[in-house]
């Protein structure tokens, strides 16, 4: 069984610029959730989405968004880069309706000059 | 504002040695979970607690829940080298689809 696929692995972008991630969940995981994992800051939750629906956000400000597709799989946009998004973005699925166990992809690592 | 504490941060230690890593909540919730990260890599899951005295065990990692005192601990008999790594504890945070995460424990196991 495939695990969580997340694109790109790596990138650079430069302040200002927006970009946008891509998480493929295991097959027949409906929930998808995302997470920014810093040094300074740890890992923090972005976002939560079960059948296409956003049913929690974390603090960050607007300039991340996402969305769901009907095929579970799902995509960040950051706009307006700024230095302190440079982290590794991890998306996780789940099977369950609940935060359960998730299953984590590799990560994207963005580094935003 | 539910918070997840780890300590230690940092453990070096010896092969062949016990330790425990302990993880302390700040509200109550029923649902712990740990994890493993490696350098460079992603997260994996390793015990789902999901009630009061809750134990897990997995060959030299074993992990246990208690809700009333709202901590966690993760127990590592006879470390050996492979289990250098960073583990992670995590909380359910009033069952709204997010986990809030310990600062993690890194773990250096030295032969």
């Amino acid at each position: 069984k495939a695990g969580v696929t997340q694109t790109p692995r790596y990138l650079i972008k430069t302040r200002g610029q927006q970009v946008t991630l891509s998480c493929s969940p295991i097959s027949g995981h409906r929930s998808v959730s995302w997470y920014q994992q810093t040094p300074g800051q740890g890992l923090q939750f972005l976002f939560e989405y079960f059948s296409e629906t956003q049913r929690n956000k974390g603090n960050f400000p607007g300039r991340f968004s996402g969305r769901q597709f009907s095929n579970s799989r799902s995509e960040m946009n950051v706009s307006t880069l700024e230095l302190g998004d440079s982290a590794l973005y991890l998306c996780a699925s789940s099977p369950v309706a609940l935060a359960g166990e998730l299953f984590f992809g590799e990560g994207s690592r963005l580094t935003v000059l | 504002e539910l918070k997840v504490e780890q300590n230690p941060l940092f453990l070096s230690m010896q092969e062949g040695k016990n330790y425990t890593i302990y993880c302390n909540y700040s509200t109550t919730s029923d649902r712990l979970y740990w994890y493993r990260q490696d350098p460079g890599k992603s997260l994996e899951s390793l015990f789902v607690l999901l009630s009061n005295g809750a134990v897990k065990q997995e060959g030299r990692l074993m992990a246990s829940l208690d809700t009333k005192a709202r901590l966690s601990t993760l127990h590592i008999t006879a470390a050996v080298h492979d289990l250098s790594a960073t583990y992670f504890c995590a909380v359910d945070k009033d069952s709204n689809y997010q986990l809030i995460w310990g600062a993690g424990t890194k773990l250096i196991i030295k032969p």
